[in-house]
Parts: C-alpha cells; structure tokens; sequence
C-alpha cells in the first residue's frame, strides 16, 4: 500500500469492554512498531514486531495490554478490560526491515476514548 | 534509561522571524535523531532524519543539527509563516530501533 493504515480511526467504548485496534504495514516491511500518545504521557513506544515475533514489548503498559502480526503483515493491538486511563491516540509504524538506524513511517493512529 | 527534554515546551512568535527548538537527550548511543511536525488531530509528519554519523541535515527552511557527543539537536525554522505553527517533536533512536520522544515544542506563527 501506499503507507501505513490503521483502524478505525476513531472508537469509543465502555469501561471494562475489550478493544482491538489494527495496523496494516507498507506493503514489504518486515518491522511493526506500536506507540501511545496520552495527555499525560506524551508519545511513548509500546511494542516492536520483527516478522511474526515481538523482541520488544517493554512498553506495553500492563498485562490486559497485548499484540500479535500474522503473515508478517497485519498487527492487532488488543487492549482487555479497558479503563478511562486507557484512552490515548495508538500510533503504528512500519519500517523496511530491523537493521539499526532504519527510517520509520507512521500512520494516522486511531484514538481511542474509554467512558 | 534515554530521556529527551525539549526546549522550549511553547512559542510564539511573528511572522519572519528565525527560530531555534532545542532538543537534548541523555545517552548518546543513537542510531539517528528525526525531527516530526503534528497538527491538531493529526499523525506525525517526518521533517528531518540525521543518523548518528551526520552533522546536520536541511530540507527548505528547516535544518537541524546534531551533536551527539554532548546530546543536543537543534531545529532551525528560517523565515516563520502562519502554516508552521504545529508541535515540533523531537525523537531519538536506540536499541531495537526504539524511538524516545521529547514532550515536544509548540509554536504559534502570527502575521
């Protein structure tokens, strides 16, 4: 594709209901990165996908908090049980491959408001 | 732990002016530092990438300037219009091409 999307753009749900948000990479990158911009956290990284497998998920803020990337491709960010502090823009990002340095391209995010 | 800090958190300005967003961040083990603009309600817009062997890198009426060594990146915006008035982030990236972002600097450009 011609970058990175992410869906829905928007979504409101209950306290407690479980949520899923999905990134769909360019079309041939092999890295997936997920990040979170709250009010009172700013941007903060959240998880890393090289291929299927997650090296890095030190920023997933707790267990209800998980990710998964079948085919290499799609990311589902699936938040369980969610609380009003959940609510925050979710950022996905895609990068050619996990060699150092590699450029990042973000998508629109979706925001995420928890009543 | 890598912290970045912006300088300063807000600005504004008029129209024409030359401006100066600092950046600073704790552990100079970086793959590269990437300056990003956000609108309201917006993603992110990539503006400028220097990876840690450059000095500095221009695109139009931005050039940033990295200095790894001490841990500070400035953003030089020449000739301020209305249309740069945005949030100004600064990131650094480290190992496992973990981006660390600054809380940010917003300007307001005035005619």
């Amino acid at each position: 594709g011609a970058g990175v999307s992410q869906s829905p753009s928007n979504k409101v749900t209950e306290k407690g209901k479980d949520v899923e948000l999905r990134c769909d990479p360019i079309s041939g990158h092999t890295a997936l990165y997920w990040y979170r911009q709250s009010l009172g956290q700013g941007l903060e990284f959240l998880i890393y996908f090289q291929g299927n497998s997650a090296p890095d998920k030190s920023g997933l803020p707790s267990d209800r908090f998980s990710a998964e990337r079948t085919g290499g491709s799609v990311s589902t960010l699936t938040i369980q049980r969610t609380q009003q502090e959940d609510s925050a823009v979710y950022l996905c990002a895609s990068s050619l491959d996990g060699a150092g340095g590699r450029e990042q391209y973000f998508g629109p995010g979706t925001r995420l408001t928890v009543t | 732990k890598q912290e970045v800090t912006q300088i300063p958190a807000a600005l504004s300005v008029p129209e024409g002016e030359n401006l100066v967003l600092n950046c600073s961040f704790t552990d100079s083990a970086i793959y590269n530092l990437q300056w990003f603009r956000q609108d309201p309600g917006k993603g992110l817009t990539s503006l400028l990438l220097i990876q840690s062997s450059q000095r500095e890198q221009t695109s139009g009426r931005l050039n940033a300037s990295l200095d790894k060594s001490s841990g500070r990146s400035t953003l030089y915006i020449a000739a301020s219009q209305p249309g740069d008035s945005a949030t100004y982030l600064c990131a650094v990236m480290s190992g496992y091409n973990k981006l660390i972002f600054g809380a940010g600097t917003r300007l307001a450009v005035h005619p």
